[in-house]
């Protein structure tokens, strides 16, 4: 079992939808959550940063943490086509493993909001 | 603006080249790390540096060395290039603090013929 799981998609929305994207994970150990954006061709960028659980809201964007259940979302209010990427999540245990900041990614959901 | 810089963007090379790969961070992150990313296989960690001339193997090391000789470059090499090594490979740095995200670079979509 891999320690973080991911839905692949793809996921098809049309523009104006709520979208729900989410992580289980394995270890309770895990303190900090993230979530990154991944346009096409091009690297992962930081979206979103929780510590343990509770809801974060920054603009349409709201990620969620359920450490009870080892469950993570995403939410996007209002989603337009520049939404349109693969949304990786992440986590760290909050200590250093192995002497650095390791953090454990999800294989990533492919997001297409279309007009 | 912050960033990591990876020297190129797309590369063709021929099976059995020795190829190199350069990331630059201007940050001054101590951890770095080279991942690859394939198609349903996600992020995968090839190697990591969290010092200068510090070097740790990540989960698929076979068929890569890494340089790290100042803390703003770290270098990814194929010592003889293989097809099942076309992939897209991103460059990352991070804070030590555990609490840190990565700061990615673009990546260099790599095919080897």
């Amino acid at each position: 079992q891999k320690e973080v799981e991911q839905d692949p998609g793809p996921l098809s929305v049309p523009e104006g939808a709520i979208v729900s994207l989410n992580c289980t994970y394995s270890n309770s150990a895990f303190q900090y959550f993230m979530w990154y954006r991944q346009y096409s061709r091009k690297g992962p960028e930081l979206l979103m940063y929780t510590y343990s659980s509770g809801n974060k809201e920054d603009g349409r964007f709201t990620a969620q943490v359920d450490k009870s259940s080892k469950y993570i979302s995403l939410f996007i209010r209002d989603s337009q086509p520049s939404d349109s990427a693969t949304y990786l999540c992440a986590m760290s245990l909050g200590g250093l493993s192995g002497g650095y900041n390791k953090l454990i990614f999800g294989a990533g959901t492919r997001l297409a909001v279309h007009p | 603006d912050v960033k990591v810089t990876q020297s190129s963007r797309y590369l063709v090379k021929r099976t059995g080249e020795k190829v190199f790969l350069e990331c630059v961070q201007d940050m001054d992150h101590e951890n770095m790390f080279w991942y690859r990313q394939d198609p349903g296989l996600g992020l995968r960690l090839i190697y990591f540096s969290y010092d200068v001339k510090m070097k740790e193997k990540g989960d698929i090391p076979e068929g890569y060395s890494v340089s790290r000789e100042k803390k703003e470059r770290f270098s990814l090499i194929l010592e003889s290039a293989s097809t099942n090594q076309t992939s897209m490979y991103l460059c990352a740095s991070s804070l030590i603090a555990p609490r840190s995200g990565y700061t990615f670079g673009s990546g260099t979509r790599l095919t080897v013929v």
